[in-house]
């Protein structure tokens, strides 16, 4: 069945770029059935979405995060990635995948099983 | 943007017992194409998080049928009918009608 897996560096340096990618198996990400996104959280606090991006290539992010996030799609790679640029420590959290169900459910219904990422000199 | 709001935020459940969780939202969540994009995860410790229910109402694949949504408009719960012990986590209501979806602050569900 579909899986995601994230990787990436655990520990980013503040004002530097984080960046992650999201790995699809077991199924194909150039569906238009679907759409793929981050969601972050923080230690022991909730869930933050932080952007989604769909088949047509359309993206849409977090106001919140607009202006230092881009989320980008690699059919020949079956990937996805995430770039977050001049993170604090207010960035750091378990970043997760997620596929998003557009046909049913609008729904983020297979996640990954997260990464940590600490910003930290 | 569109606040979700849950309560409680703790719920001490005796096994066995039923539970539930509120999830109110600032505006309707009602989409323009007549749907309702209100879903409900499970966060089970360590663990990502689950979907449980989609559109109000729906259950996952694979969910039990303990666990059920209901609700309108602005206004949403998630039942389980006998929490197990498996139950134990947080769970989260959250939108998808419009952007940003937002999430729920998480009620966390343990046991007496």
């Amino acid at each position: 069945q579909l899986q995601l897996q994230e990787s990436g560096p655990g520990l980013v340096k503040p004002s530097e770029t984080l960046s992650l990618t999201c790995t699809v198996s077991g199924g194909s990400i150039s569906s238009s059935s679907y759409y793929w996104g981050w969601i972050r959280q923080p230690p022991g606090k909730g869930l933050e979405w932080i952007g989604s991006i769909y088949y047509s290539g359309s993206t849409y992010y977090n106001p919140s995060l607009k202006s230092r996030v881009t989320i980008s799609v690699d059919t020949s790679k079956n990937q996805f990635s995430l770039k977050l640029s001049s993170v604090t420590a207010a960035d750091t959290a378990v970043y997760y995948c997620a596929r998003g169900d557009r046909a049913e459910t609008n729904a983020f219904d297979i996640w990954g099983q997260g990464t940590m990422v600490t910003v930290s000199s | 943007d569109i606040v979700m709001t849950q309560t409680p935020l703790s719920s001490p459940v005796t096994l066995g017992q039923p539970a539930s969780i509120s999830c109110r939202s600032s505006q309707s969540l009602v989409h323009s194409d007549g749907n309702t994009y209100l879903s409900w995860l499970q966060q089970r410790p360590g663990q990502p998080p689950r979907l449980l229910i989609y559109k109000i109402s729906n259950r996952f694949s694979g969910v039990p049928d303990r666990f059920s949504g209901s609700g309108a408009g602005t206004d949403f719960t998630l039942k389980i009918s006998r929490v197990e012990a498996e139950d134990v986590g947080v769970y989260y209501c959250m939108q998808a009608t419009q952007f940003p979806q937002t999430f729920g602050q998480g009620t966390r569900l343990e046991i007496k």
